[in-house]
């Protein structure tokens, strides 16, 4: 009973790919969201999303594009990866009215 | 800049002491969320706390919101080898309910 749940863990790549890392929940809120964890452990918000709005932080590159197929699920593309986007990426959810956010388990990107 | 600077950095402990971490911002929060990560997963939600001045305990953990809701401690009793960890507090800014900026983060050791 994984509450958040993200595969893969690992994924290595070389620069120029295209990559994916699917996200889902089963705890039936409204809103998810992917951040980005650097080498010294900071964590920034990349996007939140329900089905109604779909907040994009400024400084992320339009490489990057969630894609929800529906409330339980938010995909991560990137598409011409570059060795900057190694990082930790987190899933993670919330439902509107309730405090705190639920993370996954983070899939580590690394592009050589 | 970070908006939320948390302090120490880094922390090393014998077990059995008591420490305090801070995290502090020249911006007004309407709430303040503390999180604890460990190596290879995700964050998880500690504690909520939404009114100026609130002190909330969770076991040996005592988290307090400043009365200006600008700045949060999370204070530590009896530290044990178990509480080593990356702790991140996050806040939630008036109009953007759905949006956490984390903190710096402070890494806690506990030796035994």
């Amino acid at each position: 009973d994984t509450a958040v749940s993200q595969t893969p863990k690992y994924l290595v790549t070389q620069m120029g790919n295209d990559k994916s890392i699917k996200c889902e929940q089963n705890l039936g809120h409204d809103t998810m969201y992917w951040y980005k964890q650097d080498s010294k452990k900071f964590l920034k918000i990349m996007f939140s999303y329900n089905n109604k709005e779909l907040i994009i932080n400024e400084t992320v590159p339009n490489r990057f594009s969630p894609k929800s197929p529906d409330k339980a699920h938010l995909n991560l593309h990137i598409n011409s990866l570059e060795l900057g986007d190694s990082a930790v990426y987190f899933c993670a959810s919330s439902q509107r009215g309730q405090g705190g956010q639920y993370f996954g388990p983070g899939t580590r990107l690394t592009v050589t | 800049t970070q908006l939320l600077e948390q302090s120490p950095q880094f922390l090393s402990i014998q077990e059995g002491e008591n420490l305090t971490v801070y995290c502090n911002s020249s911006s007004v929060f309407s709430s303040l969320q503390w999180y604890r990560q460990e190596p290879g997963e995700g964050p998880v939600l500690l504690v909520t706390v939404v009114t100026g001045g609130e002190v909330k305990k969770l076991k040996r953990l005592t988290f307090q919101f400043g009365d200006a809701r600008k700045d949060s401690s999370l204070h530590i009793t009896a530290a044990q080898p178990g509480d080593t960890g990356l702790y991140l507090c996050a806040g939630t800014r008036a109009g953007s309910a759905r949006q956490l900026t984390f903190g710096s983060g402070t890494q806690l050791t506990v030796l035994p």
